[in-house]
């Protein structure tokens, strides 16, 4: 079936440091891939998404590169803020089937 | 443009009650999901519709959960009686038709805690 698989958090940073959300994923043909975010009571907001290899999503400084060789949808940002503090989910369809696969999450924690 | 609108936000109820959650979409939007968000997991899904036909409720354990879509617009999840496995948070999307279609756009959620 198909699974997405993130590191496990919560990740805790510094202000303005360098982060790193692994995502791999399991799929039948090729998956459109997506981050998600969820700020503390909001609902889950698209932050980016990759439809096929070698593509780059990118949003407010934040992006993640399909790679289908390692299967891999990791998601980067040069420099964090606090108001990155969220739950950051990577997330897959399939194609003809818009329903979203999710991974388990990864909780971010910035500090000043 | 309005975003997703989903009510209560915050359910408590003892186990065996029933409950009821409510969702609008964003106006336009045709395909329509509910998720279910167990603290920890990634969300789950539950049902989708396609204006008011069902497309998928292959995971809705249909012995207790219920959904409706009647006029293909707002939409009702129904749980009767709950269980204690039930506590969760219940989330709604919709997705429209363009060229944006692989974007959902989710509502804040209900919270719900069965005692």
């Amino acid at each position: 079936g198909n699974s997405v698989t993130q590191m496990e958090g919560p990740v805790t940073l510094s202000e303005e440091a360098f982060l790193t959300i692994n995502c791999t994923y399991t799929a039948t043909g090729y998956p459109s891939l997506f981050w998600y975010v969820q700020y503390p009571g909001e609902g889950l907001q698209l932050l980016l998404k990759a439809t096929k290899a070698d593509d780059k999503g990118s949003n407010k400084g934040f992006e993640a590169t399909y790679r289908k060789e390692t299967t891999s949808f990791h998601l980067e940002k040069g420099s964090v803020q606090v108001s990155d503090s969220a739950v950051y989910f990577c997330a897959l369809t399939i194609p003809g089937y818009s329903t979203l696969t999710f991974g388990k999450g990864t909780m971010l924690l910035v500090s000043p | 443009e309005a975003g997703v609108a989903q009510s209560p936000r915050y359910k408590i109820i003892e186990k065996r009650q029933s409950v009821a959650f409510w969702c609008n979409p964003i106006s336009g939007h045709a395909t329509l999901y509910w998720y279910q968000q167990i603290l920890g997991q990634g969300p789950k899904l539950l049902i989708q519709f396609q204006n008011n036909g069902v497309v998928d409720d292959s995971q809705l354990p249909k012995d207790r959960f219920s959904a409706e879509r009647l006029k293909g617009v707002d939409s009702t999840l129904k749980i009767q009686p709950a269980k204690l496995e039930d506590s969760a948070v219940y989330l709604c999307a919709g997705r429209g038709a363009g060229g944006r279609t692989d974007t959902q756009y989710f509502g804040p959620g209900t919270r719900l805690t069965v005692l």
